[in-house]
């Protein structure tokens, strides 16, 4: 049974690129989230993905957009990227999403911005 | 708003020793969900415990035990006899409804180093 997967795993952009990173959710899961990780500090919810649409966002900017999949795998897009979107971008799955559910991570992707 | 409040940036303990981590939450819902969560070198969080806000009873599993106090609105987490594998960092987060939607909120974690 394969857990959440990302890809990819580590990239390098410059500033003012665009970046798609990639996750397919843990078998059986219909829920995926986004949360970008800084150096030295907690996980920063981005936003959630529900039935293939938006349900809850963090305090990010539109420069965050996101998409789910009728296979509920999801993508994470970063447009006009900025040195401080450098940071471990991480994916999470769950079934629905309910405040009593597991939230199972990635591994993350390592996104550097020069 | 939630918020979660993880004070101990960093612990280095010797090992066989014990070391609690404290985790501290501030919400206004009264249904509400607490997890620990691991995160090693290699980057990917690990699931330890989930606790519902209705049930208070401390949970031990082998070397972790938990401390959920309601009224103190903590959920503190003890590892018993350190171990060099229990190096990671640890994350505790709240869980709540939000526009009936699950929203998590993490702290900003605790840093274990366990010394041989």
């Amino acid at each position: 049974d394969a857990g959440v997967t990302q890809s990819p795993t580590h990239l390098i952009k410059t500033r003012g690129q665009q970046v798609t990173l990639r996750c397919s959710p843990k078998s059986g899961h219909d829920t995926v989230s986004w949360y970008q990780q800084a150096l030295g500090q907690g996980p920063q919810f981005i936003f959630q993905y529900y039935e293939e649409e938006e349900r809850q966002r963090g305090n990010f900017p539109d420069r965050f957009s996101g998409h789910q999949f009728p296979n509920y795998s999801s993508e994470l897009n970063v447009n006009a990227l900025l040195l401080g979107d450098s940071a471990l971008y991480l994916c999470a799955s769950s079934l629905q999403t309910l405040a009593k559910n597991i939230q199972y991570f990635g591994a993350g992707t390592r996104l550097s911005v020069l | 708003a939630q918020k979660v409040t993880q004070a101990q940036t960093e612990i280095s303990v010797v090992e066989k020793e014990d070391v609690t981590l404290d985790c501290v939450y501030e919400t206004r819902d009264t249904t509400y969900y607490l997890f620990w969560y691991k995160q090693p070198p290699s980057g990917e969080l690990v699931f330890l415990i989930r606790r519902n806000s209705f049930d208070e009873q401390n949970e031990i599993s082998g070397r972790y035990s938990w401390n959920f106090q309601k009224s103190t609105s903590s959920f503190n987490f003890t590892i018993t006899a350190s171990q060099v594998v229990d190096s990671a960092v640890y994350f505790c987060a709240l869980s709540e409804y939000s526009g009936g939607y699950q929203k998590v909120t993490f702290g900003t974690g605790t840093k274990l180093q366990v010394i041989p």
